[in-house]
């Protein structure tokens, strides 16, 4: 069954520095959203991406966050300045042709700000 | 009042016995409704989508109530492995694309 990948599974940071996260979707999905999850509470939507552009993006995504398709099939999430409340579980998913809300996520990336 | 709200429980079950819990959600003029498995420290899963008419998947069954305003889901015969957070999600009008999340009931099945 095809997987979203994403890496890396772990990332430990300072403050301040900026962090990279990647995604691989599967190759037939048409949109892609990248999601977050503080620990103990509800998934959050971040961003969507469709159409090779961002659809649209939540009021946490503020100018420290930037969505990327550099290679147009691979995705990145990048957070410029890590604070301490960006400590959270990151989870990319996609969705193709069962229709944009049906989601299909990746394990995660877990960021730890310190 | 929570755009989507959901008891978080623990629900403690015993094995084979049957389950229900409620999520309701505040805007009526929602029309996309989800359930999701989340399990600790892992990624959210589908379970199930939601229809106007109800559905059945197995031992899972979801329902509708448009006039109140929830949806419910139903685990007959449960199973160890059912113990998990289960999501409830709902789509918002104002977007394509954002979908709101409950924030789980969590479910431990006892043997």
């Amino acid at each position: 069954e095809p997987e979203v990948t994403q890496t890396p599974s772990h990332q430990v940071t300072q403050m301040g520095q900026e962090v990279i996260l990647r995604c691989v979707p599967i190759s037939n999905h048409l949109y892609f959203y990248w999601y977050r999850q503080i620990l103990g509470q509800k998934v959050e939507f971040l961003v969507s991406f469709y159409n090779n552009e961002i659809s649209e993006k939540s009021e946490i995504f503020d100018d420290q966050f930037s969505v990327e398709r550099p290679d147009g099939s691979n995705f990145t999430l990048k957070i410029r300045s890590t604070k301490l409340e960006d400590s959270a579980m990151y989870f990319c998913a996609g969705a193709g042709l069962s229709g944009a809300n049906v989601l299909t996520f990746g394990a995660g990336s877990r960021l730890t700000v310190l | 009042r929570k755009e989507v709200e959901q008891d978080p429980g623990p629900f403690n079950v015993p094995e084979g016995a049957t389950v229900a819990f409620n999520c309701t959600y505040s805007n009526s003029a929602s029309q996309s409704f989800f359930w999701y498995r989340q399990d600790c420290r892992k990624e959210p899963k589908l379970l199930m989508s939601v229809y106007s008419s109800g559905n059945e998947d197995g031992r899972f069954t979801a329902q509708l109530n448009r006039a109140s305003q929830y949806i419910s889901l139903l685990i007959r015969d449960s199973k160890l492995s059912d113990s998990a957070t289960y999501l409830c999600v709902v789509n918002t009008m104002d977007s394509n694309y954002q979908l709101i999340w409950g924030a789980g009931t969590k479910l431990i099945i006892k043997p």
